[in-house]
């Protein structure tokens, strides 16, 4: 069946410093995979996306690179900002369907 | 993309009434989601809402605890019924975006408090 596992969080990380959350999947087919971000008290906002494999999506300064090989869709920034913190999920969509990660919290502090 | 808009935004409701949540979009669609996120959980998909049919529903979730209407192409709404503290989460409704490559586009969320 389809799945995503994601790194369980909370992650707490000072300002500027370098964030991974990882994501691995489990899939039948060819899916597509996003990362979407919850901000406080708001809903899910699609952040990046990638539809095959070694697609890159990008943005705000995140970026996640689809590796078939390694069924990984890591989330990386290379420096956090405060404005950062939320709860980010991975997912993956295949079919009719949308599957989602358990959610990694990331708090950042200045 | 689809803008999707919510109401209520957030409610708190006695235990044993209902509650009916409005999901509006701003362009025709086939299919509306209906989500539920419960305090610091992943999101758990109700049901698939299809214009002019029954809703599906996952496992776990009935058709009496959370009957969906979805009159037209833009406009669905979710009411959770008999409500118990149980009840309390944020529900979601999202629609997928098929002119492009395959994701969904979610709406702010009504969060529901049962006291």
């Amino acid at each position: 069946g389809n799945s995503v596992t994601q790194m369980e969080g909370p992650v707490t990380l000072s300002e500027e410093a370098f964030l991974t959350i990882n994501c691995t999947y489990t899939a039948t087919g060819y899916p597509s995979l996003f990362w979407y971000v919850q901000y406080p008290g708001e809903g899910l906002q699609l952040l990046l996306k990638a539809t095959k494999a070694d697609d890159k999506g990008s943005n705000k300064g995140f970026e996640a690179t689809y590796r078939k090989e390694t069924t990984s869709f890591h989330l990386e920034k290379g420096s956090v900002q405060v404005s950062d913190s939320a709860v980010y999920f991975c997912a993956l969509s295949a079919g009719n369907q949308f599957y989602f990660g358990t959610g990694t919290s990331l708090t950042v502090i200045p | 993309s689809a803008v999707i808009s919510q109401k209520p935004s957030r409610d708190i409701c006695q235990r044993g009434t209902s509650l009916t949540i409005q999901c509006q979009v701003d362009s025709q669609v086939t299919m509306m989601f209906w989500y539920r996120q419960q305090p610091g959980q992943s999101l758990t998909l109700i049901a698939t809402a299809n214009q002019g049919s029954e809703a599906t529903y996952e496992s776990g979730f009935v058709i009496d605890k959370f009957p969906i209407s979805r009159p037209n192409l833009t406009f669905s709404t979710l009411t959770v019924s008999n409500m118990s503290p149980e009840d309390s989460s944020i529900y979601l409704c999202s629609v997928e975006d098929r002119a492009g490559p395959y994701e969904q586009y979610f709406g702010p969320g009504t969060r529901l408090t049962v006291t």
